[in-house]
């Protein structure tokens, strides 16, 4: 079946960091990615997204490449903020408008 | 826009109590999926909605559970004689006929005593 694996966190970074947070996924066809974010007692947020191959999406600083060879979409940051502290959730939709398949979120720490 | 609602936001019960969520999806969206949520989890799937008819049910969706949208607007996901193990977030999550991008409401937090 269709499912995402993300690194484990916590991911722990002194601000100014560059952030990578490793998605890897495993689905047929050819799926939609996204990354939401969780800041602490709010809602899951849509960050970007990305529907075909080579597709980069990006918000707020944040990138990530749709990489069909290698499965991919890692999320990346040039330079992060105490305010990105937050859990960070890989997801995928099989083909449009189905349902989302999660990874299990990251965790990041930013400290001042 | 007024975003996705859900209420309540917190829901204490008893185990073998019975619980209602209720959903108000973004205006026009016909599409509503409702997703459960466990600590250091990400959200599973468990049912989802195009207009009043519900096209999917995840496994976890046990005969326990039953979710409606009768008029194709809000929804709501009861939960019968309610077990610890239902203890959670539930989301629900709203789209487009246009644009594939689930948004989110704030989630009701479940705890089964």
């Amino acid at each position: 079946g269709n499912s995402v694996t993300q690194m484990e966190g916590p991911v722990t970074l002194s601000e100014e960091a560059f952030l990578t947070i490793n998605c890897t996924y495993t689905a047929t066809g050819y799926p939609s990615l996204f990354w939401y974010v969780q800041y602490p007692g709010e809602g899951l947020q849509l960050l970007l997204k990305a529907t075909k191959a080579d597709d980069k999406g990006s918000n707020k600083g944040f990138e990530a490449t749709y990489r069909k060879e290698t499965t991919s979409f890692h999320l990346e940051k040039g330079s992060v903020q105490v305010s990105d502290s937050a859990v960070y959730f890989c997801a995928l939709s099989a083909t449009g408008f189905q349902k989302l398949v999660f990874g299990t979120g990251t965790r990041l720490l930013v400290s001042p | 826009d007024t975003g996705v609602s859900q209420n309540p936001r917190h829901k204490i019960t008893k185990r073998g109590q019975n619980v209602t969520f209720r959903c108000d999806p973004i205006s026009e969206h016909n599409r509503l999926y409702w997703y459960r949520q466990t600590l250091g989890q990400g959200p599973e799937f468990l049912t989802y909605f195009q207009n009043e008819a519900q096209l999917e049910k995840s496994r976890l969706l046990s005969d326990r559970f039953s979710a409606e949208r009768p008029k194709g607007s809000f929804s709501t996901l009861e939960i019968q004689r309610t077990e610890q193990g239902d203890s959670a977030m539930y989301l629900c999550a709203s789209s487009s006929r246009v644009q594939e991008t689930q948004y989110f409401g704030p989630g009701t937090r479940l705890l089964v005593l």
